[in-house]
């Protein structure tokens, strides 16, 4: 079974540039989950994502945003770049009990690694 | 607002130790708790989910606990291998929410 694919890996922006980042789960995995992870704040939630409805958003401005697709697929989007947005962007698969009537399972993709200059 | 804290945030143990890593959380009101373990550069593997409902799991040489009246969650590793070294997070998820709290985790290495 293919893992969760984040593309691309690397990415270098400047400040005000926009960017996407896209996460594509595993096969059957209806939910998505977004998180930044940078040195000084640790791993924060920024959305989550079922059957392409937004359930949950972090506490993020309004520059961070995303969607999905009816294939599952996710991407996420961040306008007008800032320094601080510097980070390890994980994006998980989620496979809920309450939706599968098996155990919750959640695989993380490798991760995109933006660098804002 | 759920926050959860991870101790200690570095621990160098030698070979074959049983070590314990400590998570607390704040709001008991969680619907499970999980352990993941991260290395360098990478994304996050799960290794212990435990409902609320639960006591603990067990995972092979991995065993997680969780009592949630006092807010606190715990990460057994018996016989440690330095292939355990890697940073070792537990994450909340609130009830009614889809997300996870992380803690800042705690570095482990093991010495051969």
């Amino acid at each position: 079974k293919a893992g969760v694919t984040q593309t691309p890996r690397y990415l270098i922006k400047t400040r005000g540039q926009q960017v996407t980042l896209s996460c594509s789960p595993i096969s059957g995995h209806r939910s998505v989950s977004w998180y930044q992870q940078t040195p000084g704040q640790g791993l924060q939630f920024l959305f989550e994502y079922f059957s392409e409805t937004q359930r949950n958003k972090g506490n993020f401005p309004g520059r961070f945003s995303g969607r999905q697709f009816s294939n599952s697929r996710s991407e996420m989007n961040v306008s007008t770049l800032e320094l601080g947005d510097s980070a390890l962007y994980l994006c998980a698969s989620v496979r809920r009990g309450s939706e599968s009537g098996r155990k919750e399972t959640q695989y993380f993709g490798p991760g995109t690694r933006l660098l804002v200059l | 607002k759920q926050e959860v804290t991870q101790i200690p945030a570095a621990l160098s143990v030698p070979e074959g130790e049983n070590l314990v890593l400590n998570c607390s959380f704040t709001d008991s009101a969680i619907y499970n708790l999980q352990w993941f373990r991260q290395d360098p550069g990478k994304g996050l593997t799960s290794l212990l989910l435990i409902q609320s409902s639960q006591r603990e799991q067990t995972s092979g040489r991995l065993n997680a606990s969780l009592d949630k009246s006092s807010g606190r969650s715990t990460l057994y590793i018996a016989a440690s291998q330095p292939g355990d070294s890697a940073t070792y997070l537990c994450a909340a998820r609130p009830s009614g929410t889809y997300k996870y709290i992380f803690g800042t985790g705690t570095r482990l290495k093991v010495l051969a």
